[in-house]
C-alpha cells in the first residue's frame, strides 16, 4: 500500500517560516493536500493541488511538490498555527492515504 | 453552507454493534463521495473507505474491509458508518468528509464533520 511520510515534530519561533515536508513514490505525480488540525477540533484544509489555498486560508500557508517530495510551508508562523499538519494523497482515484502528521509547536 | 453534522459519542461493550451518521447538507450530497476517517486516541488520521450516495458505489482500503460497512441513504442525505460486533480496539473518533472534485484528477476533503467519538469497554 502506498505510504506517505512526514517528520514528526518541528518547532519554530513565532515570525519564522516552518517547513513541514511529505514524502512517498513519485508523490510528484499525484496531486497533494495539507490539513490542519488544532488540538480538540476537527481537520480543515490548508492546501490542495500541491499549492491552492481554499477562500478563507491565509495567505502565509503555501505548497510545493516534486519528485518524491511535497512541501507546506508556513511563512511569518504565528502562535495560532500551532497544529498538527497531514499531507494526503490518492493510491488510484478513490484510495486515499495520510501522512502520519507532524505536530508543529510555536514557541 | 456546506455542513456535515454526524450523531453524537457512544459507549459500548466489546462484541455490540453500532451504526453512526454523518447528514450532509447546503450541497448536493448525492453527487459527492463521503469518506470516513478515524483517529485512535493520540494518533493520526486514517482513511477508511468511502461512498458515493448517488449509486452507493463504496470502496474500502483493505485493513477496514470486512471490520466495517459504510452506507448511505439518499433521500435523507445521510451516510452511516456500522459495526456488527465492535471492540475494544475500536474505540476512536471517527470523522466523514466530503470529497470535493477540483478538476482532472484533483480531490480535496474540504468539508469535515465534527467527529463522532466511539469508546468501547466492558
Amino acid at each position: 500500500s502506498y505510504e506517505l511520510t512526514q517528520p514528526p515534530s518541528l518547532s519554530v519561533s513565532p515570525g519564522q517560516t516552518a517547513t513541514i515536508t511529505c514524502s512517498g513514490h513519485n508523490l510528484g505525480d499525484n496531486y497533494v493536500c495539507w490539513y490542519q488540525q488544532r488540538p480538540g477540533q476537527s481537520p480543515i484544509l490548508v492546501i490542495y493541488q500541491n499549492n491552492r489555498r481554499p477562500s478563507g486560508i491565509p495567505e502565509r500557508f503555501s505548497g510545493s511538490s516534486s519528485g518524491n517530495t511535497a512541501t507546506l510551508t508556513i511563512s511569518g508562523t504565528q502562535a495560532l498555527d500551532e497544529s498538527d499538519y497531514y499531507c494526503q494523497a490518492w493510491d488510484g482515484l478513490t484510495s486515499g492515504v495520510f501522512g502520519g502528521g507532524t505536530k508543529l509547536t510555536v514557541l | 453552507e456546506v455542513q456535515l453534522v454526524q450523531s453524537g459519542a457512544e459507549v459500548k461493550k466489546p462484541g455490540e454493534s453500532l451504526k453512526i451518521s454523518c447528514k450532509g447538507s447546503g450541497y448536493n450530497v448525492a453527487d459527492h463521495w463521503i469518506a470516513w476517517v478515524r483517529q485512535m486516541p493520540g494518533k493520526g488520521l486514517e482513511w477508511m473507505g468511502m461512498i458515493y450516495p448517488a449509486d452507493s458505489d463504496t470502496r474500502y482500503i483493505p485493513s477496514f474491509q470486512g471490520q466495517v460497512t459504510i452506507s448511505a441513504d439518499r433521500s435523507t442525505s445521510t451516510a452511516y458508518l456500522q459495526w456488527s460486533s465492535l471492540k475494544a480496539s475500536d474505540t476512536a473518533m471517527y470523522y466523514c468528509a466530503r470529497r470535493g472534485f477540483y478538476g482532472g484528477h484533483s480531490f480535496a476533503f474540504d468539508f469535515w464533520g465534527q467527529g463522532t467519538m466511539v469508546t468501547v469497554s466492558s
